[in-house]
């Protein structure tokens, strides 16, 4: 199965610093990666999501990228704001034993951005 | 517009008293899910249907279970919770199909179980 694995654990920034989570994942076949944000008491929400097939994407002060060579994306978030305050989930999705698709979740990063 | 329901919030139960747990959805997907997530943990998988075809998770306890009588409801059922059954219960969706098709998952607000 898929193993996913995500660093660091923690992260603290200066609010208007960048922040970077980084991901790992095993299996080649893996076609989709998604970020997730969870506020605390609150569901994760998609935040961005990139497919195997692009190198990178953009969404206003959150980017993610994607080495497929090295099976490794991360997510970049510039311009930090208490607000981006929150634990971020990497996934990465694959199609199992079973023929059925399924997402893995990182452990999650839990980022603080300092005022 | 709530698009994953998921009823109650928030659950107490006592040790052994089975508990049932419902998510209902709006957007017509046809891949349902089931997570587990405990605290500063990762949402851990139970099972999830696509469609009707049931697939259950190989680590899943057989204490949990899950029914989809109809597209837009699917229950989880715990016939013994116990304490370490206490979690934040999450129920998501997506819409599947062959190739490329789109595949983000829509997280309910979840249920939050607690085994007295």
């Amino acid at each position: 199965g898929e193993n996913v694995e995500q660093h660091p654990s923690t992260l603290s920034v200066q609010e208007g610093d960048s922040a970077v989570i980084k991901c790992t994942y095993s299996d080649s076949a893996s076609n989709y990666f998604p970020w997730y944000k969870q506020e605390l008491g609150k569901r994760p929400q998609l935040i961005i999501d990139i497919r195997s097939n692009v190198g990178e994407k953009k969404d206003q002060r959150i980017a993610v990228t994607l080495n497929k060579t090295a099976k490794h994306f991360s997510l970049h978030i510039t311009e930090t704001q208490p607000e981006d305050s929150a634990v971020y989930f990497c996934a990465a999705r694959f199609m199992n034993s079973g023929g059925y698709q399924k997402v893995t979740f990182g452990i999650g990063t839990k980022l603080q951005v300092i005022p | 517009d709530a698009m994953v329901i998921q009823n109650p919030r928030y659950q107490v139960t006592q040790f052994g008293k089975p508990v049932t747990l419902s998510c209902s959805q709006t957007l017509n997907h046809n891949v349902m899910y089931w997570y587990q997530q405990k605290s500063s943990q990762a949402p851990k998988l139970l099972f999830h249907y696509y469609d009707k075809d049931f697939n259950n998770e190989a680590d899943t306890p057989d204490n949990f279970q899950s029914r989809r009588p109809n597209t837009s409801f699917c229950f989880l059922d715990i016939r013994s919770p116990g304490l370490g059954d206490a979690a934040m219960y999450l129920c998501a969706t997506s819409r599947e199909w062959s190739g490329t098709g789109v595949n983000e998952q829509f997280f309910g607000p979840g249920t939050r179980l607690t085994v007295l």
